[in-house]
C-alpha cells in the first residue's frame, strides 16, 4: 500500500534538545513538505521540497532545519533554537504536476519534558 | 495576515440535514482550492478539490461552490451523517510547479444524531 509514514507518534524533547521527526512516502511523489499545527489553528509550513537535494523555508523555517537526500526521505530536524516546539507535525507529499492534491501523513505529536 | 479565512470556529449540524462550511480567500491568484477532514491526532484527509475554471464540483454526499468574484468558497455535505464530524479546512494554491498550499484555521464540524 502506498503511503507516508510519520514516527515517532509522540515524541518528548528535553530542554536543549535537537529531536529528529521521520517521514517517508512510496508514493514516488516529487514534493515533501512539513506543516506544523497548534490547537485551534490551521496548517503552517515549515520547510518543503521539490527535488531531492533541494529544499525551502516556509512561513515559520526558524528553529527547525530539513534535508531531502533521498525522494523517498524527508527528515525535520527541531533545534533547541525552537523555543516553541510543542505542536502537531505533519509531513505531506504530492506529485510535482500542477493541481495534484497534498497527501498527509498521521502525524507526530511533539511536546516538551 | 490571514489569506484563507474560515470564519465559523465550528458548526452543529442534525444528522441527515445539510452542512455548510464556508472559506474565504484575500489572494486573487490562488486558482486551486481543496478541502480536507481532520480527525483528532491525524493526518488530514483528501475531501474534494476545485479549479478556478469551474464554480462547481461534486463527489458524492459532498459538492463545492466557488465563487471567484466574492473569493469566497463553500463546501456543502448531503445529508449529514455523525461520522462527518470532525475538523474542516480549506486550503488554497497558486498553480505552479511549486505551488504550496495555504491553509485556514478549519471549522468544527459536529452532527448530531
Amino acid at each position: 500500500d502506498g503511503g507516508i509514514t510519520q514516527s515517532p507518534k509522540y515524541l518528548f524533547r528535553k530542554e536543549g534538545q535537537n529531536v529528529t521527526l521521520s517521514c517517508e512516502q512510496n508514493l514516488n511523489h516529487d514534493a515533501m513538505y512539513w506543516y506544523r499545527q497548534d490547537p485551534g489553528q490551521g496548517l503552517r509550513l515549515i520547510y518543503y521540497s521539490q527535488i531531492v537535494n533541494d529544499f525551502q523555508k516556509g512561513d515559520i523555517a526558524e528553529g527547525y532545519s530539513v534535508s531531502r537526500e533521498k525522494k523517498e526521505s524527508f527528515p525535520l530536524t527541531v533545534t533547541s533554537a525552537q523555543k516553541n516546539p510543542t505542536a502537531f507535525y505533519l509531513c505531506a507529499s504530492r506529485a510535482g504536476r500542477v493541481n495534484e492534491k497534498l497527501f498527509f501523513g498521521s502525524g507526530t505529536q511533539l511536546s516538551v519534558l | 495576515d490571514q489569506q484563507v479565512k474560515q470564519n465559523s470556529p465550528s458548526l452543529s449540524v442534525q444528522e441527515g440535514r445539510i452542512s455548510i462550511l464556508n472559506c474565504d480567500y484575500t489572494n486573487s491568484m490562488f486558482d486551486y482550492f481543496l478541502w480536507y477532514k481532520k480527525y483528532p491526532a491525524e493526518g488530514p484527509t483528501f475531501l474534494i478539490s476545485i479549479s478556478s475554471i469551474k464554480d462547481k464540483n461534486e463527489d458524492g454526499r459532498f459538492t463545492v461552490f466557488l465563487n471567484k468574484s466574492a473569493k469566497h468558497l463553500s463546501l456543502h455535505i448531503v445529508p449529514s451523517q455523525p461520522g462527518d464530524s470532525a475538523v474542516y479546512f480549506c486550503a488554497a494554491s497558486a498553480g505552479n510547479y511549486g505551488q504550496n498550499f495555504v491553509f485556514g484555521p478549519g471549522t468544527r464540524l459536529s452532527v448530531l444524531p
